[in-house]
């Protein structure tokens, strides 16, 4: 399978404990982003990649979320003293910024449940 | 006001039926015009996209955008169960806008094909 891959597909957690998502996008893809999803909402934007470069991050994105891209290819969510209103779909995504349309192309996602 | 606004729905139609889903924008840069279909609990896909104004046909499904209204349809013929999902309008600015052309969502419309 060459698609975005994410894992894991499901996590549930007490609340306060950390947890970590991984990502791993499409080959050749210079793009990588973030989203968080709730039930009935579009994807909310938390942060993207341009290779190993953070180059945006929500206001969503508290001080308890961080992503890394270390060498420009997989990419890691990590989510500190998690909240129940933490509890989501997160969203990974990967695009190639060229000329032309940025089609982002959608992990399956890492549904995340916190007790 | 948000930069993208789409109607929820939801949306429950006979199978057969002509479904049209419609989104606005307020942002006169965006040139790129996308829908996603999300079925659920997967990420969204990439349906059908548009550059700027004008009409785009693909099999059952068109796609509208009207930039003197600042609206964008996506119209379905001959609606069949198994386009029950929510569809996902995104748009982002052309090139003129620099690299930075993130995807701004609607929020989705929930869309039901009774058979």
């Amino acid at each position: 399978d060459t698609g975005v891959s994410q894992d894991p597909r499901h996590k549930i957690t007490k609340r306060g404990q950390n947890v970590t998502f991984r990502c791993d996008p499409i080959s050749e893809h210079n793009r990588l982003y973030w989203y968080r999803q709730t039930l009935g909402q579009g994807p909310e934007f938390l942060t993207y990649f341009q290779n190993e470069a953070q180059l945006e991050k929500s206001r969503l994105l508290s001080d308890r979320f961080s992503a890394e891209r270390p060498k420009g290819s997989f990419s890691t969510l990590e989510i500190q003293r998690t909240e129940q209103g933490d509890s989501a779909m997160y969203l990974c995504a990967s695009s190639l910024l060229g000329q032309g349309l940025n089609e982002q192309f959608f992990g399956p996602g890492t549904r995340l449940t916190v007790l | 006001q948000k930069e993208v606004e789409q109607d929820p729905g939801p949306l429950s139609v006979p199978e057969g039926a002509i479904v049209s889903l419609n989104c606005t924008y307020s942002n006169s840069a965006f040139q790129y015009f996308m829908w996603y279909r999300q079925y659920s609990r997967k990420g969204p896909e990439l349906l059908m996209y548009t550059y700027s104004s004008g009409n785009k046909e693909d099999g059952r499904f068109t796609a509208q955008v009207d930039k003197s209204s600042k609206y964008i349809s996506l119209f379905i013929r001959d609606s069949q169960p198994s386009d029950s999902a929510t569809y996902l309008c995104a748009m982002s600015a052309g090139r003129s806008a620099g690299n930075n052309r993130k995807l701004i969502w609607g929020l989705g419309t929930s869309l039901a094909v009774n058979p």
